[in-house]
């Protein structure tokens, strides 16, 4: 399986509530990143974790890092129709420039 | 600054032609990736160039090769395209080499083969 697992796969919210997705990965890793991709488009960088910091802050989102479980989450509070997106995590591959990418949790908040 | 450019955006060629695209990173950004996305296999790396060398390279046939420009500027060439090679095809740029540092992200060519 891949580097980086999302969970859920899917996720349908309404709009103000809160959406936690997981990912998942299997190596020893300096740093985790999460994107957004909107419907077949370029994804978009949203945070950059490094293995030393356990949690993160970005506006309406907060992520954070587990290695001893080799996880990560992503929390989007309050969330609006526009952040309906797929949301990806990457990782990069242990002595490599090659990042590795999760399977995607598809995000949908209705209005 | 200007974002990452990719051209053409859409693309429609036949089984057994070849295509090139072209990637202009962000303005000072040295590396350039390149992703395949495709809704079975999701995002997988293609290969990855910093200063015109081929740092690191994805699991895919010789079919697929790249190259990157003194100005940084990257192409990739699919050869004898199959109908599996229909696919959103993404560039990313980042700052520096390795793995510490975000990628910043075209918005993608759409290449369909028929």
């Amino acid at each position: 399986s891949q580097q980086g697992e999302e969970d859920p796969q899917a996720l349908s919210i309404q709009e103000g509530e809160n959406a936690t997705m997981n990912c998942s990965y299997k190596t020893s890793i300096n740093n985790l990143q999460w994107y957004r991709q909107n419907s077949g488009r370029g994804l978009v960088h949203l945070i950059l974790i490094r293995s030393n910091e356990r949690e993160k802050h970005s506006g309406r989102l907060r992520v954070t890092l587990d290695t001893s479980k080799k996880s990560s989450s992503l929390l989007i509070t309050a969330s609006r129709a526009a952040d309906t997106a797929s949301y990806f995590c990457a990782t990069p591959t242990s002595g490599t420039y090659k990042y590795i990418f999760g399977t995607g949790t598809r995000l949908k908040v209705l209005a | 600054k200007a974002g990452v450019t990719q051209t053409p955006r859409y693309l429609i060629k036949t089984r057994g032609q070849q295509v090139t695209l072209s990637c202009s990173p962000i303005s000072g950004h040295r590396s350039v990736s390149w992703y395949q996305q495709t809704p079975g296999q999701g995002l997988q790396f293609l290969f990855e160039y910093f200063s015109e060398t081929q740092r690191n390279k994805g699991n895919f046939p010789g079919r697929f090769s790249g190259r990157q420009f003194s100005n940084s500027r990257s192409e990739m060439n699919v050869s004898t395209l199959e109908l599996g090679d229909s696919a959103l095809y993404l560039c990313a740029s980042s700052p520096g080499q390795g793995a510490s540092y975000e990628q910043y992200f075209g918005p993608g060519t759409r290449l369909t083969v028929t």
